[in-house]
């Protein structure tokens, strides 16, 4: 079967680094994508790993191990408007993606 | 250069109502895929189109139907609703799938309620 699995709900500070992680089950694999969602907005792409390894970009990172089937988020220097749900969707073998439910992260001051 | 556009932006339907939503992609995308997110869940698949042929559906009834057309925009349609069909639905296009340099750019959704 197709799983995506990441944690409901995280916490974290102000200024502070979180890493939200993915574990993933799909048909075929393609690569992963990690996707940004504010409360009634549509998600916003973050990233696309479909190599092993970490990618930076900016205050975002993201990593995959294919033979783990794992992948994270690093958020550095955490602002406010950080605060949103954060998306993992793995791309299956026909180009479709398998979404996880996400991970509601609050900062707090 | 416009985004995804999709209309209308929220619709209430009753129980039984067929409904049509419509998705304008990206200039230049030639893929377009449909999600239904119900509150507090991540997205699920329903359909991809490309070039205006179905590349994909998801695990939905046959109720849900959906066509490209020559423009490469989209319409979904919905028929007899059930009150569980209310969710976001959101529209996706991409210049075609599987590029890795492509991210799918997402419209705002329809949100629709059924009473």
């Amino acid at each position: 079967g197709q799983n995506i699995d990441q944690p409901t709900e995280m916490t974290a500070t102000e200024g502070a680094i979180v890493q939200i992680n993915c574990t993933y089950q799909t048909s075929g694999f393609n690569g992963l994508f990690w996707y940004q969602q504010h409360a009634g907005e549509a998600p916003t792409f973050l990233s696309y790993n479909v190599l092993d390894g970490l990618e930076e970009k900016g205050r975002f990172s993201s990593f995959l191990s294919r033979s783990k089937g794992y992948s994270y988020l690093l958020l550095k220097e955490l602002q406010m408007k950080d605060s949103a749900s954060y998306l993992c969707a793995g791309e299956d073998s026909n180009y479709q993606l398998i979404w996880g439910a996400g991970t509601k992260l609050i900062i707090k001051p | 250069d416009a985004g995804v556009t999709q209309s209308p932006t929220h619709l209430i339907k009753t129980r039984g109502q067929h409904v049509t939503l419509r998705c304008s992609p990206i200039s230049g995308h030639k893929s377009v895929s449909w999600y239904q997110q119900v509150l507090g869940q991540g997205p699920q698949f329903i359909f991809q189109y490309y070039e205006k042929e179905e590349r994909g559906r998801g695990n939905f009834p046959d109720r849900f139907s959906a066509r490209q057309f020559p423009n490469y925009s989209s319409e979904l349609n919905v028929n007899a609703l059930l009150l569980g069909d209310s969710a976001l639905y959101l529209c996706a296009s991409s210049q075609r799938p599987g590029r890795r340099d492509t991210e799918a750019f997402f419209g705002q959704g329809t949100r629709l309620t059924v009473v």
